[in-house]
């Protein structure tokens, strides 16, 4: 498979924990992107990377939240001492420019359900 | 955050009748896209449009990026079961960066 890949898939957690998801994106894309996803909504942008820089966090993404991208390959989005507004499909994009051309063109992966009990 | 205003939000219709959504912004846009999202899965680009009055077609789908690039509309020709899903439109701020607004979703019910 040769798609977006994220797990866990889904992740029921008791408030106060802390979780972490992880995406690998498609091999050939240098930009990542995470999306939350909250029910009858659409998805609300979080962050994105460039390769290993992030270069660009929604007001969304409070301290609670970290991204990291070590390697510009995989990268891993966590949330401590989970709260239970941050119930959510938790979705990872990625994309390469053509030609350095950024064509808003995003391939998802299927998600990673969080609920905070 | 900030999202689109699609409508209508949602619809039933026959399996054979031809659908049209839209979508509004306050703010212009460079490229409006046009995604689909089934049950427990990721959103799939089904249209992109990168002109103002642009009309590109995908098979049944027809999508156009508004004048005003403050809109874009989506139409579906004779529907067909597995065209159920949320319909959601997304717009690109800005051009050296792939962080979309998405709107609201049209839900899409189609009956036999």
């Amino acid at each position: 498979d040769t798609g977006v890949s994220q797990n866990p898939r889904h992740k029921i957690t008791k408030r106060g924990q802390n979780v972490t998801f992880r995406c690998d994106p498609i091999s050939e894309h240098n930009r990542l992107y995470w999306y939350r996803q909250t029910l009858g909504q659409g998805p609300e942008f979080l962050t994105y990377f460039q390769n290993e820089a992030q270069l660009e966090k929604s007001r969304l993404l409070s301290d609670r939240f970290s991204a990291e991208r070590p390697k510009g390959s995989f990268s891993t989005l966590e949330i401590q001492r989970t709260e239970q507004g941050d119930s959510a499909m938790y979705l990872c994009a990625s994309s390469f420019p053509l030609a350095g051309r950024v064509t808003g063109e995003l391939f998802f992966g299927e998600g990673s359900r969080l609920t905070v009990l | 955050g900030q999202q689109l205003n699609q409508s209508p939000q949602s619809m039933f219709i026959q399996e054979g009748e031809d659908v049209s959504m839209n979508c509004t912004s306050s703010s212009i846009f460079n490229t409006w896209l046009w995604y689909k999202q089934d049950p427990g899965e990721g959103p799939v680009l089904l249209i992109a449009l990168y002109k103002a009055g642009e009309l590109t077609s995908n098979g049944r789908l027809t999508a156009q990026f508004g004048i005003t690039r403050k809109d874009s509309f989506l139409n579906i020709s004779a529907s067909i079961p597995s065209d159920v899903g949320i319909y959601f439109c997304a717009g690109q701020l800005r051009y050296n960066t792939d962080k979309l607004i998405f709107g609201t979703g049209t839900r899409l019910q189609v009956f036999p």
